[in-house]
This record gives structure tokens, C-alpha cells and sequence, in this order.
């Protein structure tokens, strides 16, 4: 257990609705990044915050997606309409000087 | 631009045979190094980085990996493998400052057969 949570830990929608997901990072860390990973691959680069601000979005973060850390503890990553496209893994990762992983949220689009 | 690739797909090694894990980096500052694990159903979990200092580092498990710098690459290596490392391997590198971007590579997923 690395000290980062994430809510749920699975979520089967169907195309076109909206889900969100939640990162709980460890406490004391001000950074929290979000990843996608899908079959066979490594984990993409979402977005990352530095407290409550966003700092940098991929370009895979289409206008679909969008990710909040309000009072830069907790995050949430909504995705809308979603698409079958959008079925992976969604990591979050609360970093020191090495990223550490929640267990993921995986997301299965019908 | 930085990237990772990791040239074996998939590896299959027999119980108790040595073991090597093929990473090469892009990057033109000096990178900081990481090699992950997953397991089926498992988060990541690292097993060793290098930032600086020693090129061969030690990791959890019985895993090290050797920088190498004139060849971009950051192997790793286990002397004799067990049932239970079977899992997928990532390599990662992250920027001089470790703060942004971490761009890992496509996995290696290695078999142990018996």
C-alpha cells in the first residue's frame, strides 16, 4: 500500500455518459499527477497539479476531460460522453522524488 | 523530446535462470531512472531508481540495474529469477528536476516457467 487511494476501483458506464473518479494522494504531497494506461502499454502522462493548480495537460486530455483539485488535497478526473475509446486504467501518483501509484481506477465503456 | 523504449515485448525465462530486462532512454540532461513492476491486478510498485553516484544500483527483490550513459541505457538484471516475479516491467525517465513529467516505457512482460 503506497498511501494513495482511488475511488472507484472499478466503473463500467456506457457510451456517452460522464464518470468521475477520485484521487486521494498522501497527505503531506503537493504534486499529483493522473495517468492513463491501456492494454499492453505503459502509463500515459495526463495531467499534473502543484497543490490546487494545474500545471501541465497532455495532449491526450481532450476537451472531453477534466481534472480538479480544488483544495489541493484530494482530485477528481471527469470524463465526458464518454467514448469505448476511453477504456483503460486511471492511475493516480503522488510523487516525492519517485511517482507513487494508487491502485487505479480501470474504466470499461459499453 | 524525452522517451523510453523498452525493446522486449514479451521475455520468458525458466526458474532460477538469470535474468535481463532491456531499457533505452532519451534524454539530454542527465536523466533520473526508475524501473517499475506490475503485477495481474497490482499497482505499480517501483523496484529501484538512479539519480546520481553509483552507476549499479540495488533494488528490492534482488533486482539492480547498471546506468549506463554512452549507451542510453538503464538494464535490469537478476541473478536468478522466481515463479513470482512474473509480472510486467516498466522502465521510466523523469525530467533533471523530478518534478514534471515521468515518460515510461511499453512494458516488458516476463513469463517464468518451471
Amino acid at each position: 500500500d503506497t498511501g494513495v487511494s482511488q475511488d472507484p476501483r472499478h466503473k463500467i458506464t456506457k457510451r456517452g455518459q460522464n464518470v468521475t473518479f477520485r484521487c486521494d494522494p498522501i497527505s503531506e504531497h503537493n504534486r499529483l499527477y493522473w495517468y492513463r494506461q491501456t492494454l499492453g502499454q505503459g502509463p500515459e502522462f495526463l495531467t499534473y497539479f502543484q497543490n490546487e493548480a494545474q500545471l501541465e495537460k497532455s495532449r491526450l486530455l481532450s476537451d472531453r476531460f477534466s481534472a480538479e483539485r480544488p483544495k489541493g488535497s484530494f482530485s477528481t478526473l471527469e470524463i465526458q460522453r464518454t467514448e469505448q475509446g476511453d477504456s483503460a486504467m486511471y492511475l493516480c501518483a503522488s510523487p516525492t522524488d519517485e511517482q507513487f501509484f494508487g491502485p487505479g481506477t480501470r474504466l470499461t465503456v459499453l | 523530446a524525452q522517451s523510453v523504449t523498452q525493446p522486449d515485448i514479451h521475455i520468458t525465462v525458466s526458474e532460477g535462470a538469470s535474468l535481463e530486462l532491456r531499457c533505452n532512454y532519451s534524454y539530454g540532461a542527465t536523466p533520473y531512472l526508475f524501473w517499475y513492476v506490475q503485477s495481474p491486478g497490482q499497482g505499480l510498485q517501483l523496484l529501484l531508481k538512479y539519480f546520481s553516484g553509483d552507476t549499479l544500483v540495488q533494488g528490492i527483490k534482488g533486482f539492480e540495474a547498471e546506468f549506463k550513459r554512452s549507451q542510453s541505457s538503464f538494464n535490469l538484471r537478476k541473478p536468478s529469477v522466481h515463479w513470482s516475479d512474473a509480472a510486467e516491467y516498466f522502465c521510466a525517465v523523469a525530467g533533471g528536476n523530478t518534478g514534471n513529467q515521468f515518460y515510461f516505457g511499453t512494458g516488458t512482460s516476463l513469463t517464468v516457467i518451471p
